[in-house]
């Protein structure tokens, strides 16, 4: 089946550390998502890329960096410079312009 | 920058009975698409119902139903016939046809279906 795969489903981080959260699809679509979520909230927009080797910040980029060096994969990596790393990760992939989002099962990441 | 704004941080329906959702949100584009998402305790984001801004025909699916005012910018949701797995944060979202077609959320409406 066609989708997108969220690794790891839970993730812990130590402060200071770098973590790099997993985000794979095979719906064969051009631009990727990632939105952050916290509690309460609606998802904020990180970084999104609409082709391959191309990437733009979103809202909320500041302590984030993502790659797009395949079609089918944009991780995105939270660096020691995110502040407050600790919430809900959602990535996402669209079709076409008619069409919304398709959604992974998000990651949760929390700083210990 | 766009933005969305949902009034009602919780609602509650009771079972078999219907409620409105609000939305609004403010651009200065003609063409957009908006759209109701749905997320349930397990999080996982599920599209409810699409609206093209050109269309001035009302989006339905099932029970769901929207009401597009676009000189209002205003985009409520309908649910009919409430059902205990309606129960749900419910995100009304825009989407601009520049920028990457981005998606912008409102903060959402938690829904609680009462039996």
């Amino acid at each position: 089946d066609g989708g997108i795969t969220q690794s790891p489903k839970y993730l812990f981080r130590k402060e200071g550390q770098n973590v790099t959260l997993s985000c794979e699809q095979n719906l064969n679509h051009d631009a990727m998502y990632w939105y952050r979520q916290d509690p309460g909230q609606g998802l904020r927009l990180i970084y999104y890329s609409q082709i391959v080797n191309d990437f733009q910040k979103g809202d909320i980029a500041e302590g984030y960096s993502v790659s797009r060096e395949k079609k089918e994969s944009f991780p995105l990596t939270v660096t020691s410079a995110q502040k407050n790393p600790t919430a809900f990760y959602l990535c996402a992939s669209r079709e076409g312009l008619s069409y919304g989002y398709t959604f992974g099962s998000g990651t949760r990441l929390t700083v210990v | 920058a766009q933005t969305v704004t949902q009034s009602q941080p919780e609602m509650s329906v009771q079972e078999a009975e219907t409620v409105t959702l609000s939305c609004t949100y403010d651009t200065s584009e003609s063409d957009y698409y908006l759209f109701w998402y749905k997320q349930p305790p397990s999080r996982q984001m599920i599209l409810v119902i699409r609206q093209e801004a050109y269309k001035q025909q009302n989006a339905t699916e099932n029970r769901f139903s929207v009401n597009f005012q676009k000189a209002a910018k205003s985009f409520s949701l309908k649910i009919s016939d409430s059902q205990l797995g309606d129960a749900a944060m419910y995100f009304c979202a825009y989407r601009e046809e520049t920028s990457g077609s981005r998606l912008t959320f409102g903060e959402g409406t938690q829904l609680t279906v009462n039996p």
